[in-house]
């Protein structure tokens, strides 16, 4: 089974700074790796993809995220945090089968 | 305007009535979704069509059914809610699982 682990429920960071957000992955096959976003009362929000290529992934807002085979990992980061980048983000994978797994969501906090 | 829409967005049910929540896409996506999103618990997938007449179970399909009669549609039916189905559910669509997922704006349950 695949499975995929956020192990921060919750980060804060300054406005300015750096911010990482972590995401741990287990599939079977080569995996298909996705971050999405989910602002106040909103629905979610497609941020970026891996599928082959490329380790370092850009995507929108300035974001880009990380793959590490060794590592299992697709970490999310932006060099310099927005107060607007506060929201719910979640990681996603697929191995292969057609299912997807969601991770259980990391909560981003930029303070000014 | 290429979207996915939901009905009814907030429902307040009693425990053992039938409901349906309707989902539907205009992107012509062959690949739909049913999510669950839980505190603490992320998103889980419910049940996911690869396209017409061809559905399959996600990690939490117990008490559900779905149907893909039409390409565009992929309802959601509770035959018998409990209170445990209290969640909020997010319709989603692509072309495959391998590609960026459009979700819809989500539709709060509750079961009394």
């Amino acid at each position: 089974a695949q499975s995929v682990a956020q192990p921060e429920d919750q980060v804060n960071v300054a406005e300015g700074n750096p911010l990482t957000v972590k995401c741990t992955y287990s599939v079977s096959g080569n995996p298909y790796l996705f971050w999405y976003v989910q602002y106040p009362n909103r629905g979610l929000q497609f941020l970026l993809k891996y599928i082959t290529g490329d380790n370092l992934v850009k995507g929108s807002y300035g974001f880009e995220a990380e793959f590490n085979k060794s590592q299992t990992s697709f970490h999310l980061k932006k060099p310099s945090a927005l107060v607007s980048d506060s929201a719910l983000y979640f990681c996603a994978v697929r191995g292969s089968a057609r299912q997807l797994t969601f991770g259980s969501g990391t909560q981003l906090t930029v303070l000014p | 305007e290429a979207q996915v829409t939901q009905n009814p967005r907030y429902l307040i049910t009693v425990t053992g009535k039938k409901l349906t929540v309707t989902c539907s896409q205009n992107m012509n996506h062959e690949y739909m979704s049913w999510y669950r999103q839980d505190p603490g618990l992320g998103l889980r997938q419910i049940y996911y069509s690869m396209n017409v007449e061809v559905t399959d179970k996600g990690d939490v399909p117990e008490g559900y059914k779905v149907s893909r009669k039409e390409k565009r549609n992929f309802p959601l039916i509770l035959e018998s809610p409990s209170p445990n189905q209290t969640s909020l559910y997010f319709c989603a669509s692509s072309f495959s699982p391998s590609d960026e997922q459009f979700f819809g704006p989500g539709t709060r349950l509750t079961v009394l």
